[in-house]
């Protein structure tokens, strides 16, 4: 069992204010890491792939960056408004997709 | 649609009951996964299909636990003698590429209680 850890388990924050999360994974054996945005009710949604150590992607508002050598990805959301609000899961992929158990934001109008 | 569906959306059976949970994935995609998502945990890999073939069932919790994809595009995760502890959301995913480097689309679950 591959462990993938992100933290925090939940955040608060204001509107207005940009808020970072952190997925933690194994270093070895790495082949992808992905985000995914998951509103309740809805399916998760893929935000970034990523594939290369030091890989940054930015889409919009939302940005990530990744470090296969020491084994982490940083989720950046900047200026965060209440749609924001949701669980964003991280998932590691060896031969499988391994899932951290999320970070739940709620964005505070 | 053009995305993954999964039937029913949400489903309630008495303990001992079977239940049989649908994914019809998107058209073309290759891969299909299975996950279970326990209240308060992140999904938990059950079975992975590439077109037909089932290329791991390590993650199914117990032989009552069995999925198909007799023709390579839907799949059917069936549980027999349902028990409490399988009261979760089920998830499944498709991807277009067998490689895990590509975006992985999810339907929005099924969530099974068993009472």
């Amino acid at each position: 069992i591959l462990n993938v850890e992100q933290s925090p388990q939940s955040l608060h924050v204001q509107e207005g204010d940009s808020t970072n999360f952190t997925c933690s994974f194994p270093s070895s054996n790495f082949y992808a890491l992905h985000w995914y945005r998951w509103e309740t009710a809805k399916s998760p949604e893929a935000l970034f792939v990523m594939t290369l150590n030091g890989d940054e992607k930015k889409k919009g508002r939302i940005s990530a960056t990744l470090n296969t050598k020491e084994g982490y990805s940083y989720l950046y959301i900047k200026g965060s408004q209440p749609e924001d609000s949701a669980t964003y899961l991280c998932a590691f992929t060896g031969n499988q997709f391994y899932f951290g158990t999320g970070t739940s934001l709620t964005v505070i109008p | 649609g053009a995305g993954v569906s999964q039937s029913p959306r949400y489903k309630v059976a008495k303990r001992g009951q079977d239940v049989a949970l649908r994914c019809d994935p998107i058209s073309g995609h290759v891969s299909l996964f299975w996950y279970q998502q326990a209240l308060g945990q992140g999904p938990e890999f059950l079975t992975y299909f590439q077109n037909e073939a089932q290329l791991d069932k390590s993650g199914l919790p117990s032989d009552r636990f069995f999925a198909e994809r007799p023709e390579g595009s839907v799949s059917t995760l069936k549980i027999q003698r349902t028990q409490q502890e399988d009261s979760a959301v089920y998830l499944c995913a498709s991807s277009f590429l067998q490689a895990l480097n590509t975006e992985a689309f999810f339907g929005q679950g099924t969530r099974l209680t068993v009472v």
